[in-house]
């Protein structure tokens, strides 16, 4: 267990939908990192914040958003969802922002987008 | 566009055997590399943060090193054990985008 949580494990929604993932990092991590994981890719890299504010942003979708509130958990809201956007969602989080942070991963959201 | 390459895809090995995988990166605006297990059905889990050239890194049975002139890092895994078997992840941190790029992983399977 790594001291991260994700919510739902599990998402089945119909395409033009909305869907919340959320994310509770370690306790004392301020880092949170948002990754996309489809059938044929490996692990994308979508959103990263620190401390509330957005620091690094990858290959996410403008239907897509984040944000990381005071308490430090974050949310990923995606919109308008598409059959491609089926995919296993993960969070994880380090203690700052810097190169040499090892990330926890949490267990992940499976999303099925029908 | 940074790619990260790891080799090889797949690998089959038998109890006992000692093994090693390849990630290559870009040799530009290095800053750390990142390798993670990633077991089936679980999440994955770092195994080691390398940042210097020439970085030698052990965890039990499993070590790693770092080049970072030419741009590679090899994973080692000595007498490999059936719960060995999973995905091993190399990840490049870019300075120049502040984000952590994935390969697309060697998968591991260890026949007892």
């Amino acid at each position: 267990d790594s001291g991260v949580t994700q919510t739902p494990k599990h998402l089945i929604t119909a395409t033009g939908q909305r869907v919340t993932l959320r994310c509770s990092p370690r306790s004392g991590d301020l880092s949170v990192y948002w990754y996309q994981q489809s059938l044929d890719q490996g692990l994308q890299f979508l959103i990263q914040y620190y401390n509330g504010e957005e620091r690094a942003k990858g290959n996410i979708l403008e239907r897509f958003s984040a944000q990381q509130f005071p308490d430090l958990h974050s949310e990923l809201n995606l919109s308008s969802l598409e059959l491609g956007d089926s995919a296993l969602y993960f969070c994880a989080s380090s203690v700052t922002s810097g190169r040499g942070n090892e990330q926890f991963f949490g267990p992940g959201t499976r999303l099925t987008v029908l | 566009i940074l790619n990260v390459e790891q080799s090889p895809q797949s690998l089959h090995v038998q109890e006992g055997d000692s093994t090693n995988f390849t990630c290559s990166f870009p040799s530009s605006n290095f800053y750390a590399l990142h390798w993670y297990r990633w077991e089936t059905a679980k999440s994955p889990e770092a195994l080691f943060v390398m940042t210097l050239n020439g970085d030698e890194k052990k965890k039990g049975r499993i070590s790693a090193t770092l080049n970072t002139k030419e741009g590679y890092s090899y994973l080692y895994i000595k007498g490999s054990q059936p719960e060995d078997s999973a995905t091993y992840l190399c990840a490049f941190y870019s300075g120049n985008t502040g984000k952590l790029i994935f390969g697309q992983g060697t998968t591991l399977q260890v026949k007892p």
